[in-house]
């Protein structure tokens, strides 16, 4: 079983709709979680940055753990064709020095 | 990406060749990685080092090796390239290995036939 698992979509849906993108993750000891942004023939990005359960929110962006069910979720809403690029869903491993990413997710957003 | 610099952006390698991907960055971090990214695969992790004279392996290294001389350079070499090793590789540091603070580089396309 992969430590984080993403479907790879892709997902297409047009401009202004919510976006939902989402992760589920094997090991409850994960704390921290992430979100990344990657355009085509770009590195990632760091979009959103989680610590433990709860929402987080910048501007259109919502990212949101839940431990419970070990699952987390980006929100994208007011979609933008800047929007499209691929995301990746991350969690950090305390004590093995190493992000463990989801497969990503490629989204297009069609104007 | 500001801050990491990644050469070269694309090499064609033939089976057994060796060659170094460079990575420099000039932000003073101590953690820096190398990814490699496959489609389907996500991003998986190579070798990283947390400072000068420190480094590790991540969950694929075999056929890489690195070095870490100095704080700022992080060079990824292919002992003896297979197609297998066809892929994007990314370079990454940090001030620590939490990932809030990550910068990645533009990436290096390589190939090998």
């Amino acid at each position: 079983q992969k430590e984080v698992e993403q479907d790879p979509g892709p997902l297409s849906v047009p401009e202004g709709a919510i976006v939902s993108l989402n992760c589920t993750y094997s090991n409850s000891a994960f704390q921290y979680f992430m979100w990344y942004r990657q355009y085509s023939r770009k590195g990632p990005e760091l979009l959103m940055y989680t610590y433990s359960s709860g929402n987080k929110e910048d501007g259109r962006f919502t990212a949101q753990v839940d431990k419970s069910s070990k699952y987390i979720s980006l929100f994208i809403r007011d979609s933008q064709p800047s929007d499209s690029a691929t995301y990746l869903c991350a969690t950090y491993i305390q004590g093995a020095q190493k992000l463990v990413f989801g497969q990503g997710t490629r989204l297009t957003i069609n104007p | 990406n500001a801050g990491v610099t990644q050469t070269p952006k694309f090499q064609v390698l033939k089976t057994g060749q060796s060659m170094t991907l460079q990575c420099a960055q000039d932000m003073n971090h101590e953690y820096m990685s190398w990814y490699r990214q496959d489609p389907g695969m996500g991003l998986r992790l190579i070798h990283y080092s947390v400072g000068a004279g420190i480094t590790d392996q991540g969950e694929v290294p075999n056929g890489y090796n690195v070095s870490r001389s100095t704080t700022e350079d992080f060079p990824l070499r292919l002992l003896s390239a297979a197609p297998s090793q066809t892929s994007v590789y990314f370079c990454a540091s940090s001030y620590s290995a939490t990932g809030n603070t990550i910068y990645f580089g533009e990436g290096s396309w390589l190939t090998v036939v």
